[in-house]
């Protein structure tokens, strides 16, 4: 069992907006702006789309963005295309000593 | 650019050792603290270990604590992680990641291809 829950899928038609949710504890996502999401194609390493909750490192599309409320993060992304299509990890700083917590993963499907 | 190549993986017997290497080039690998991360067959994420930039600092997920033993070699761009008593659980593809400069914070922006360890009799 993960850390951090995520839903297992999400599915969505070219153009449309989806979000994934990504939720933790007070240990976790509720006390660090330290949140971040990796996009990961199938036998492909895992790629940085959103740190620190909402920032977008350089050549990351502006259809991703990122936010938290409470013990919940959340990714969004806007005008779904084909090659948006692929699992989507949420992961949470958590202290010195837990350091890092991964959530499941959310398969993204485009229709 | 910045690359990461893991090399070492392969397939090893329960209770036995194998090391792996990851080589980097393209930033100033004696400036970041480096994790290993690692994705069971079909399954998500889960971070392993992290070093401090000078080696000064070292941390282990409690699966592998007292199990693993990670190092680097600023001098030689690398960065090894020591994976002893090997358990079936143990069996992933192995990332090797960079995160932050001033501090461990789980902003890994780059990653690796991955190394396959296979635990198995």
């Amino acid at each position: 069992q993960s850390a951090l829950t995520q839903p297992a899928s999400v599915s969505g038609s070219p153009g449309q907006s989806i979000t994934i949710s990504c939720t933790g504890t007070s240990s976790d996502v509720g006390s660090y702006n330290l949140v971040s999401w990796y996009q990961q194609h199938p036998g492909k390493a895992p790629k940085l789309m959103i740190y620190e909750v909402s920032k977008r490192p350089s050549g990351v599309s502006n259809r991703f963005s990122g936010s938290k409320s409470g013990n919940t993060a959340s990714l969004t992304i806007s005008g779904l295309q084909a090659e948006d299509e692929a699992d989507y990890y949420c992961c949470s700083y958590a202290g010195s000593s837990t350091f890092g917590v991964f959530g499941g993963g959310t398969k993204l499907t485009v229709l | 650019q910045v690359q990461l190549v893991e090399s070492g993986g392969g397939l090893v017997k329960p209770g036995g050792s194998l090391r792996l290497s990851c080589a980097a080039s393209g930033f100033t690998f004696s400036d970041y603290y480096m994790s290993w991360i690692r994705q069971a067959p079909g399954k998500g994420l889960e971070w392993v270990s992290y070093i401090s930039s000078s080696s000064s600092y070292t941390n282990y997920a409690d699966s592998v604590k007292g199990r693993f033993t990670i190092s680097r070699d600023n001098a030689k761009n690398s960065l090894y992680l020591q994976m002893n008593s090997l358990r079936a659980e143990d069996t992933a593809v192995y990332y090797c990641a960079r995160d932050g400069v001033v501090a461990a914070t789980t902003l890994f922006d780059y990653w690796g291809q991955g190394t396959l360890v296979t635990v198995s009799s």
